[in-house]
């Protein structure tokens, strides 16, 4: 059963900061995408990871993925307010149904 | 955006009685998902959807059925609403071998 651990789950930061969260997930993939939540509002996709090694960036985000050590990392470089939200990495299982496990979000507050 | 639009987006209900909510896409994709949210738990698979009148189970399917008779609709009926389903329902489509979900607006349902 493929299981999907973010942490940290929440996190306050300062403006203009840096911080790195992870995502880590159990079993064999090579699929990972991240998504971002405003509060009361649907899930926005941000990055797709499509293959070991794959790095894109967006803004002040950069998204990673290392499929040999089962890990993704989501990169915030001098953090804004507008940046606050409830961060997702969902899984996509293997067999072809195309199916995302999702770890249960990070809540980022960026602070002025 | 694609188009994909869930209803209602609000809903309060009784204790034991039925619900279906409706998911509708214009993107005329194959693969259609039911996903709950929940603090704590971030999103789980009730049930998907990888064709007309082809359905499985997700992991969290106990108390809800679903129907597609047509490649645009996807329906998921509670069908003896509990407290515990209390909950953000999500409905999202996907493009075959294209990555990642399109996110319907979420239906927020309560049951009292």
């Amino acid at each position: 059963e493929l299981k999907v651990e973010q942490n940290p789950l929440f996190l306050s930061m300062q403006e203009g900061k840096n911080y790195t969260i992870y995502c880590n997930y159990s079993t064999t993939s090579d699929r990972l995408y991240w998504y971002r939540q405003d509060p009361g509002k649907s899930l926005e996709s941000l990055f797709v990871l499509l293959s070991n090694g794959a790095v894109k960036q967006e803004g002040r985000l950069m998204a990673s993925l290392d499929t040999k050590a089962r890990l993704s990392t989501l990169h915030i470089t001098a953090a804004v307010h507008d940046l606050s939200a409830t961060y997702f990495c969902a899984v996509e299982l293997q067999g072809g149904s195309e199916k995302l496990v999702f770890g249960k979000g990070m809540k980022l507050t960026v602070n002025p | 955006d694609a188009g994909i639009t869930q209803s209602p987006r609000h809903k309060v209900t009784e204790t034991g009685t039925p619900v279906t909510l409706r998911c509708h896409q214009t993107e005329n994709h194959r693969y259609m998902y039911w996903y709950r949210q929940d603090p704590g738990h971030g999103l789980r698979l009730i049930h998907y959807s990888y064709g007309v009148k082809d359905t499985d189970k997700g992991e969290v399917s106990d108390g809800y059925s679903v129907s597609r008779s047509k490649t645009e609709d996807f329906l998921l009926t509670l069908e003896s609403a509990t407290s515990s389903q209390t909950s953000v329902y999500f409905c999202a489509i996907t493009r075959t071998g294209a990555g990642g979900y399109t996110f319907g607006s979420g239906t927020r349902l309560t049951v009292v």
